[in-house]
């Protein structure tokens, strides 16, 4: 089936230690991206990619870093700078910009908390 | 810069009541407009979106919405809702035409309630 793949569903992360979450999607999909879904305050960005090697910082990208080595792979590290306690994050991708009315598709999503 | 407000946080409804979700967005110039459900446990989905010609645009599992451009609005109407459709309910917008970057600006998103 296509979609977007992210792993591990659940993670624990030591204060101090660095985590990366897994996004693969075979959609065939140019643009990716990353947000974090937090209570009352809605889904904000992270970072996105709109083509391989090339990526850019979102509303929220202290303490995050990401790579594009791949069109169909778009991890996400989250850092020991990054403070929030537990939170979950959602990959997504879309065809390229061009493509009239470009639509976001997400993964079911990843639960990172803070140990 | 864009922004997407959601004026309702959280709203509880019984069963065959009709439903009506506003959002206003800030932004400029030409937009594509969404809505995204979130179920229980479950991945979030596209309700329904537009991008250009008329203005009322119908979804799945009989959601509609309406862009009303003089007011930056796009409201989710449903008239009857159902015990399933309890749900976390996100507007968002992009930039269309040539100034689109893909990436979405969400609303903070409305909690619904259906009460059997």
């Amino acid at each position: 089936d296509g979609g977007i793949t992210q792993s591990p569903k659940y993670l624990f992360r030591k204060e101090g230690q660095n985590v990366t979450l897994s996004c693969e999607q075979n959609l065939n999909h140019d643009a990716m991206y990353w947000y974090r879904q937090d209570p009352g305050q809605g889904l904000r960005l992270i970072y996105y990619s709109q083509i391989v090697n090339d990526f850019q910082k979102g509303d929220i990208a202290e303490g995050y870093s990401v790579s594009r080595e791949k069109k169909e792979s778009f991890p996400l590290t989250v850092t020991s700078a990054q403070k929030t306690p537990t939170a979950f994050y959602l990959c997504a991708s879309s065809l390229p910009r061009r493509t009239s009315g470009n639509t976001i598709y997400f993964g079911e999503g990843s639960w990172l908390t803070v140990v | 810069a864009q922004s997407v407000s959601q004026h309702n946080h959280h709203v509880i409804l019984s069963e065959a009541a009709s439903l009506e979700l506003g959002c206003n967005y800030s932004y400029g110039g030409t937009v594509n407009l969404f809505w995204y459900v979130q179920y229980p446990g479950q991945h979030l989905q596209l309700l329904l979106k537009y991008f250009s010609g008329d203005p009322l645009v119908k979804g799945i599992k009989g959601f509609e919405a309406e862009f009303i451009k003089s007011k930056f609005s796009f409201n989710l109407r449903k008239p009857s809702v159902q015990w399933s459709d309890t749900a976390e309910y996100f507007c968002a917008v992009n930039a269309g035409g040539s100034s689109n970057t893909g990436k979405l600006i969400f609303g903070q998103g409305t909690t619904l309630q259906v009460k059997p």
